[in-house]
């Protein structure tokens, strides 16, 4: 059974600073996997979804890598901004199942 | 883009009582809907995949007697928590993909219900 890891579960920095936020997986076999963003009380914000094929994807100040092989990925936010305080969920997707989600990481930048 | 509307968005209810959430996605035909549960500082676990047409494929540890799911068209699916109690109060949250669900195709969530059962 898959299980999605991610480190730290929380995380509390200064605005500016660039983070790295940790996923990992415990079946390589994945069609692809997605970052997404929680806020309080709200739904879930896709992110960005990198296929199984592929090894990064940005968008923005946001960038995430794939190793398949080694059952990682990361969440890399440059220039951090009050904004961006959120819970972070990784998930993969295995086949036509449903994704597995890890328990997130939360983030706080402080202004 | 695709949307996926859920309603309520928060519903609170009585111990006993059935409760019923609904997901419609609004742009595009969903063949496939997951239903996803998270308890207070939990992952997001899935409870039920239902295909339209099709009874709703449940879980481990998930009743289906309980949760009942109905997937009768290709925009909507609805999930009905029969004879709620209080440990049943959780943030429910559905997806809907346009695929069969395998490889890329890309899954929409909708904004979530929160359920407290009082």
């Amino acid at each position: 059974k898959q299980e999605v890891t991610q480190i730290p579960a929380a995380l509390s920095v200064p605005e500016g600073e660039n983070l790295v936020l940790n996923c990992s997986f415990t079946d390589s076999a994945i069609y692809n996997l997605q970052w997404f963003r929680q806020d309080p009380g709200k739904g879930l914000t896709s992110l960005l979804l990198i296929q199984s094929s592929q090894r990064e994807q940005t968008s923005g100040r946001l960038n995430a890598s794939l190793d398949k092989s080694s059952g990682r990925s990361t969440l890399y936010i440059a220039a951090s901004q009050p904004g961006d305080s959120a819970t972070y969920l990784c998930a993969v997707k295995g086949g036509a199942d449903g994704l597995t989600f890890g328990k997130g990481t939360h983030l706080i930048i402080q202004p | 883009g695709a949307v996926v509307s859920q309603h309520p968005s928060r519903v609170i209810c009585k111990s006993g009582t059935s409760v019923k959430i609904e997901c419609r996605s609004l742009d595009f035909q969903a063949t496939t809907m997951f239903w996803y549960r998270q308890f207070p500082k939990q992952s997001l676990m899935l409870m039920a995949t239902s295909n339209e047409g099709s009874k709703a494929t449940y879980e481990q540890g998930v009743e289906k007697d309980k949760f009942l799911i109905n997937h009768a068209s290709l925009t909507l699916s609805t999930l009905t928590v029969t004879s709620a109690h209080p440990e049943d109060s959780s943030f429910y949250i559905c997806s809907a993909s346009s695929g069969t669900g395998t490889s890329g195709n890309t899954i929409y969530f909708g904004e979530g219900s929160w359920l407290t059962v009082v």
